[in-house]
């Protein structure tokens, strides 16, 4: 079975700051794992994605995860806090297919981000 | 152009009341996806269909039904509506599920679902 764990379900930042927004996961199989980002009012937009390549993953609008498996994390961090940051991010995992769980998503609590002036 | 779209946005509705949500991908992918995101903002998945054929399907309540006349397509049918129904549901797609690895699943806006 899989899960995730965002540590924190809110982050608060001044403009300007790092954002680390935490996520550990517990995978029996090497995981697949996604954050995505939830606009007040929107669905879900994906940021970025790990899938075994390099463990550094760049996504768009500055984010950045790193893999990192001795601690089973995938944290996601942006040098410089933007006002347009300010949303709920969600962590996510899958399994490899093949397996019983054939792709689904299992998802995070979510962490609300908000952005000080 | 809208990659997933789902019909109502919004769908206020009373309990007992049966309804139904449809959801359209214009991506050509094979595989499609219903969420339920509850007040707490918790996601879960409720339901997968790959061409048209049930491969997810989580413990969900015989009230609700999938349907997926074509791959492009996959409706939600809610019978005898409850009060902790009211959720916002979200459908996803992805162009497989199969052996190559997970793909990246495309979700839609949502339907705010409120059962009064």
């Amino acid at each position: 079975a899989q899960s995730v764990t965002q540590l924190g379900s809110h982050v608060s930042v001044s403009e300007g700051a790092l954002v680390l927004l935490r996520c550990n996961y517990s995978s029996s199989v090497p995981p697949y794992l996604f954050w995505y980002v939830q606009y007040p009012n929107q669905g879900l937009q994906l940021l970025l994605k790990y899938t075994s390549a390099a463990t550094l993953v760049k996504g768009i609008n500055g984010f950045e995860a790193e893999f990192k498996k001795s601690e089973t994390s995938f944290h996601l961090t942006k040098p410089s806090a933007h006002m347009s940051d300010a949303a709920e991010y969600f962590c996510a995992v899958s399994d490899l297919a093949g397996g019983t769980s054939y792709g689904k998503l299992t998802f995070g609590q979510g962490t609300i981000l908000t952005v000080h002036p | 152009d809208t990659a997933v779209s789902q019909t109502p946005k919004y769908l206020v509705t009373q309990m007992g009341n049966d309804k139904s949500i449809k959801c359209e991908q214009n991506l050509g992918h094979d595989t499609m996806y219903w969420y339920k995101q509850d007040s707490k903002k918790f996601l879960k998945i409720m339901f997968s269909y790959n061409n048209k054929e049930l491969i997810i399907n989580e413990t969900v309540p015989n009230r609700f039904s999938p349907k997926s006349p074509d791959k492009a397509h996959l409706n939600l049918h809610i019978n005898s509506l409850e009060l902790g129904d009211s959720a916002v549901y979200f459908c996803a797609s992805s162009p497989d599920y199969g052996l190559a690895g997970v793909k990246t699943q495309y979700f839609g806006p949502g339907t705010r679902l409120l059962v009064l």
